[in-house]
């Protein structure tokens, strides 16, 4: 079964500062993925995306992103964070088969200091 | 407007109560679906609907039974509430084909 990790559970860092955020999906074939945001006691909001073309993904709010296959990643950077990205982030995996569903990381906790 | 609404955002209810959740989705879309999210944040998906019929049943308990009466609803009946039922319920609508998911506001469903 296709599956999501991300390495890093909780992340703090200080205003500024650089953001990567590592996640790894297992399945080898052609591959959907996503990164979405959830502010505290809000819902899921989609960050970027990538299905196809060109592996550096731009999203919104400054975030980007890298798809490098030979490695099953998709790592997520900000050059400089702020206090209002203080967030859960999720990486997810569409589902290779038929079913439309998307498979979830565990989510990292980003927590930037002022 | 809102793309996918759910109701109610919050509910607090007894063990044993059965209780349900609403969906609705004005985007045209054909396929839905409810995911929980538990108290360490893990979404997992239950169920998916497309076009009304179920496609997706994510070893949920039957106490959990969802019901579409037309393909812009979707709805979660959970019977016999349990403490480990208390967790954050989100619907979520896509199209067939396109790129995109909208996910709903959530219902924060505490069990107690």
């Amino acid at each position: 079964a296709q599956s999501v990790s991300q390495h890093n559970h909780h992340v703090i860092l200080s205003e500024a500062a650089s953001l990567e955020l590592g996640c790894n999906y297992s399945y080898g074939g052609t591959v959907n993925l996503f990164w979405y945001v959830q502010y505290p006691g809000q819902h899921l909001q989609l960050l970027l995306k990538y299905f196809s073309g060109d592996p550096l993904v731009k999203g919104i709010k400054g975030f980007e992103a890298e798809f490098i296959k030979s490695k099953f990643s998709f790592n997520l950077r900000k050059p400089s964070v702020q206090w209002s990205d203080t967030a859960e982030y999720f990486c997810a995996v569409k589902d290779a088969g038929n079913t439309g569903k998307l498979i979830f990381g565990q989510g990292t906790t980003l927590q930037v200091k002022p | 407007d809102t793309a996918v609404s759910q109701t109610p955002k919050y509910l607090v209810t007894q063990m044993g109560n059965d209780k349900s959740i609403k969906c609705e989705q004005n985007l045209g879309h054909d396929t839905m679906y409810w995911y929980k999210q538990d108290s360490k944040k893990f979404l997992k998906i239950m169920f998916s609907y497309n076009n009304k019929e179920l496609i997706i049943n994510e070893t949920v308990p039957n106490r959990f039974s969802p019901k579409s009466p037309d393909k812009a609803h979707l709805n979660l009946h959970i019977n016999s509430l349990e403490l480990g039922d208390s967790a954050v319920y989100f619907c979520a609508s896509s199209l067939e084909g396109a790129r995109g998911y909208t996910f709903g506001s959530g219902t924060r469903l505490t069990v107690v």
